[in-house]
């Protein structure tokens, strides 16, 4: 296992209501990832922190959110649901911003109704 | 054009046959490679890293080409279990930030 962990597993959210999504990362991984994964797409980098500050952005708008807290746990946050945001969410962690290998956790799938 | 470009399959091979899957990636600048398995509903685990030179994980052969932009995966001997979806994937460093950008992943169903 990776170490990494994510909560809730599932959830169900009405369309303009907010969600946060949780990650808990191994013990020493100062970056956290997370990502967006449709159905039958790869993954979509949504952003990365480092240290509880965000690093790097992907192609999401600003309604998606991030924080990331002493203790190696992480929060996204998604404003403004709308349909297109049902997916799974996977968060990921590395101990640097430029280690190679990120530890996946299992996931966060999100259905918007 | 995506980034990161495969064959979505599904591949659908008996036991013991030898697949390929086969994946190209847009942008020079991207500095590491990989092929992760994401088994149904569950989160991609890194299958292994790619190398220009080639490198072998028992029946697993990943291969770079940077200049043809060019990456592939070869599995011998298939087992049953080798059934999942494959993400070709590359990593960007852009200052501080190590994104990873994930093709659409290869489905392989490997039949009894």
């Amino acid at each position: 296992e990776t170490g990494v962990t994510q909560s809730p597993t599932h959830l169900i959210k009405t369309r303009g209501q907010q969600v946060t999504l949780r990650c808990s990362s191994q013990s020493g991984h100062n970056t956290v990832s997370w990502y967006q994964q449709a159905l039958g797409q790869g993954p979509q980098f949504i952003f990365q922190y480092y240290r509880e500050e965000e690093n790097g952005r992907g192609n999401f708008p600003p309604r998606f959110s991030g924080l990331q807290f002493p203790n190696y746990s992480s929060e996204l946050n998604v404003n403004a649901l709308e349909l297109d945001d049902s997916a799974l969410y996977l968060c990921a962690s590395t101990r640097t911003g430029t280690d190679y290998e990120q530890y996946f956790g299992p996931g966060t799938r999100l259905t918007v109704t | 054009r995506k980034e990161v470009e495969q064959d979505p399959g599904p591949f659908n091979v008996p036991e013991g046959a030898t697949v390929a899957f086969n994946c190209t990636y847009s942008n020079s600048a991207s500095q590491s490679f990989f092929w992760y398995r994401q088994d149904c509903r569950k989160e991609p685990k890194l299958l292994m890293s790619v190398y220009s030179s080639g490198n072998e994980d028992g029946r697993f052969t990943a291969q770079l080409n940077r200049a043809s932009q060019y990456i592939s995966l070869l599995i011998r001997d298939s087992k049953l279990s080798d059934s999942a979806t494959y993400l070709c994937v590359v990593s960007l460093y852009g200052g501080a930030t190590n994104k990873l950008i994930f093709g659409t992943g290869t489905l392989l169903a490997v039949q009894p």
